[in-house]
């Protein structure tokens, strides 16, 4: 049964710092590895996927790494901004059929 | 191009009625899932439909069903609602091994 869990639970940090945030995952037979956005009371946004065959996706201001061998992936974010400010969740794709989530790391950012 | 929608926004019931959430996905898309979020923890998954059937079901009970229809929106369906079921249940949708498009949710809550 796949267990994904997430370091940090909480962060805070002054605007500009770059940032790390942690996913680690069991089963390393995963499909895909996505990252999302959640703000207090409001659904998902997407912001990365990593496919099991890539090792890293970029978008701007955040890149994302995949290692499957050790059941691993990290957020980057560099020059934090208090709009990041944020719950992100990873979460670890079982060949197309359901997502299994971490808990989360909350995020606030400081101006 | 609208994304996935989901109806009601908010609801609030009491223990032991019953309810009906509804999604309609992304266009393009024919495959939807729904899961439950708790406060301060991440979606766990309930359930996955393609082509009208119940493709994957997740640790929930059967008080949890749902339906797909031709058009490809979804319901799902919890009866004898108990307290523990107030959480936000969002509806994410996809085709083939794109990634999910999440839904801002329902925030169900039981009195």
């Amino acid at each position: 049964k796949q267990e994904v869990t997430q370091i940090p639970a909480a962060l805070s940090v002054p605007e500009g710092e770059n940032l790390v945030l942690n996913c680690s995952f069991t089963d390393s037979a995963i499909y895909n590895l996505q990252w999302f956005r959640q703000d207090p009371g409001k659904g998902l946004t997407s912001l990365l996927l990593i496919q099991s065959s890539q090792r890293e996706q970029t978008s701007g201001r955040l890149n994302a790494s995949l290692d499957k061998s050790s059941g691993r992936s990290t957020l980057y974010i560099a020059a934090s901004q208090p709009g990041d400010s944020a719950t992100y969740l990873c979460a670890a794709d079982n060949y197309g059929q359901n997502f299994v989530f971490g808990p989360g790391t909350r995020l606030s950012v400081l101006p | 191009d609208a994304g996935v929608t989901q109806s009601p926004t908010h609801l609030i019931k009491t223990r032991g009625q019953q309810v009906t959430l509804r999604c309609s996905p992304k266009s393009g898309h024919d495959t939807v899932s729904w899961y439950q979020q708790a406060l301060g923890q991440g979606p766990q998954f309930i359930f996955q439909y393609y082509e009208e059937e119940e493709r994957q079901r997740g640790n929930f009970p059967d008080r949890f069903s749902g339906h797909q229809f031709p058009n490809y929106s979804s319901e799902l369906n919890v009866n004898a609602l108990l307290l523990g079921d107030s959480a936000l249940y969002l509806c994410a949708s996809r085709v083939g091994d794109q990634p999910q498009h999440f839904g801002d949710g329902t925030r169900l809550s039981i009195l």
